[in-house]
């Protein structure tokens, strides 16, 4: 079946690292691609998606890139900060269907 | 404000007490999800409804209920509460989906324990 493998954690880092939390999927045809992000405390909140091959999703300096051909979604930041700190979570929506499959998420701690 | 709600936020109770979880959203979603969040295991689906008395089981249904009498309202009915059912749960919605599936929207999450 369809699903979402992402890097386990915790990942942690000094500020102003570069970040990357890698995430491949098992999915038929052409699903959509996101990368939600939970505050401590909070609930889900969408941080960026792709709906196609090629696409990149990009928002608040993190970026990921649709990549069909490794069947992966890897979230990059080019500098973190304290204010990152949080859990990662990679998921898809298959074309054939509404429902959100989720990876295990990456809890990231950055360290001033 | 567009969001989703979710009463109660913390809850603690006792096996086989009959409670109720509610969701609410007003962004006049047709798609209402519930998932429960454990550790090392991500979220999964509980259940889900594509749109009013249209309700289907998702990954983990076993133990609950869920009704969909109006298109705001998607509670989540734990009719015997077991200490398996200590979670974090998220209630979440959206459009239905196309091309270029919606965002789903979450709730602030029910932390519940059963004792």
């Amino acid at each position: 079946g369809d699903s979402v493998t992402q890097m386990e954690g915790p990942v942690t880092l000094s500020e102003e690292a570069f970040l990357t939390i890698n995430c491949t999927y098992t999915a038929t045809g052409y699903p959509s691609l996101f990368w939600y992000v939970q505050y401590p405390g909070e609930g889900l909140q969408l941080l960026l998606k792709a709906t196609k091959a090629d696409d990149k999703g990009s928002n608040k300096g993190f970026e990921a890139t649709y990549r069909k051909e490794t069947t992966s979604f890897h979230l990059e930041k080019g500098s973190v900060q304290v204010s990152d700190s949080a859990v990662y979570f990679c998921a898809l929506i298959p074309a054939y269907t509404d429902k959100l499959i989720f990876g295990t998420g990456t809890r990231l701690q950055v360290f001033p | 404000e567009a969001q989703v709600t979710q009463n109660p936020r913390y809850l603690i109770t006792v096996t086989g007490k009959k409670l109720t979880v509610t969701c609410s959203q007003n962004m006049n979603h047709e798609y209402m999800s519930w998932y429960r969040q454990d550790p090392g295991l991500g979220l999964r689906q509980i259940y889900y409804s594509m749109n009013v008395e249209v309700t289907d089981k998702g990954d983990v249904p076993e133990g609950y209920k869920v009704s969909r009498k109006e298109k705001r309202n998607f509670p989540l009915i734990l009719e015997s509460p077991s200490p398996n059912q200590t979670s974090l749960y998220f209630c979440a919605s959206s459009f239905r989906g196309g091309q270029g599936k919606a965002e789903q929207f979450f709730g602030p999450g029910t932390r519940l324990t059963v004792l």
